[in-house]
C-alpha cells in the first residue's frame, strides 16, 4: 500500500546548525504531501504542504519542494533554534480517499 | 474561535471495558478522523468519516466502532478494551478541499 518512509532519529543539532530531516513516499498516483509539527504534549500542527510536483512549501524558516524524480519531500531549515525541538511528521494524502498516511516521524533536539 | 477539541485528556480503563473517547469541532468540517499514535509507528488510521450517517475503517480499525450523527462529533469506542489500546488517541478533521487536517490536542488512554 501507499507508504511514507522518514529518517530515524533523534536528530540532535547545535542552535543555528543546517537541518535536513528525509522522507520518501511511494510513487502510486500524485499524492499531496505535508509536514506536520507536534510540540511535547500537544496535537499535530500543520507545517508545511505540497500540492504538486516541483512545488514548495515554505513556513517560519522551513521548506520543502516536492520531488517526483526522487519521490521526496526532504524538510530543511537553514538556521534552526531551540525552539524547533519537537517532533517533525510527513505525510501524503490520496485525493481519491482524503485520509492522510504518515511517517513514524523524526525527533529534532536543538541544544543551545 | 473555531476549535477541535478532545476529552477526557486522560482515561485509565480495565481490560474488557467498553470506552468511548469524544471528538468534537466546530470548523463545521465534513471529514474526521481517528488515528492511533504509538511509538516507532507514527499515525495510524482507526476510523473515518466523510459526512453523517458515513464511516469507513482505517488500517488498525479492530476492536474499535465510531458513529456519525451530526457534523460535529465523531466518538470513537472500544467494545473492549485490550492492553494493547493503550496508546494516545487523536482526532482530526478536514475541509472538502487539499488542505491538510486540524488536530484536537489528544487522549492518553492507559489499558491495565
Amino acid at each position: 500500500g501507499d507508504s511514507v518512509t522518514q529518517m530515524e532519529g533523534p536528530v540532535t543539532l547545535s542552535e543555528e546548525a543546517f537541518l535536513t530531516i528525509n522522507c520518501t513516499y511511494t510513487a502510486t498516483g500524485y499524492p499531496s504531501l505535508f509536514w506536520y509539527v507536534q510540540y511535547p504534549g500537544e496535537g499535530l500542527q500543520l507545517l508545511l504542504k505540497a500540492t504538486k510536483a516541483d512545488d514548495k512549501g515554505s513556513n517560519k524558516g522551513f521548506e520543502a519542494t516536492y520531488r517526483k524524480e526522487t519521490t521526496s519531500f526532504h524538510l530543511e531549515k537553514g538556521s534552526v533554534q531551540v525552539s524547533d525541538s519537537a517532533v517533525y511528521f510527513c505525510a501524503r494524502m490520496d485525493t481519491g480517499r482524503r485520509a492522510l498516511t504518515f511517517g513514524s516521524g523524526t525527533r529534532l533536539q536543538v541544544q543551545p | 474561535d473555531a476549535e477541535i477539541t478532545q476529552s477526557p485528556r486522560h482515561k485509565i480503563t480495565e481490560t474488557g471495558r467498553q470506552v468511548t473517547l469524544a471528538c468534537h469541532q466546530t470548523w463545521n468540517h465534513n471529514n474526521m478522523f481517528w488515528y492511533r499514535q504509538d511509538l516507532g509507528h507514527g499515525l495510524r488510521l482507526i476510523h473515518y468519516s466523510y459526512g453523517v450517517q458515513d464511516t469507513n475503517k482505517g488500517e488498525v480499525s479492530d476492536g474499535y466502532s465510531v458513529s456519525r450523527s451530526n457534523t460535529e462529533d465523531l466518538p470513537l469506542t472500544l467494545e473492549s478494551a485490550a492492553s494493547s489500546q493503550t496508546s494516545v488517541y487523536f482526532c482530526a478533521s478536514s475541509d472538502s478541499g487539499n488542505y491538510g487536517y486540524t488536530f484536537g490536542s489528544g487522549t492518553r488512554l492507559t489499558v491495565v
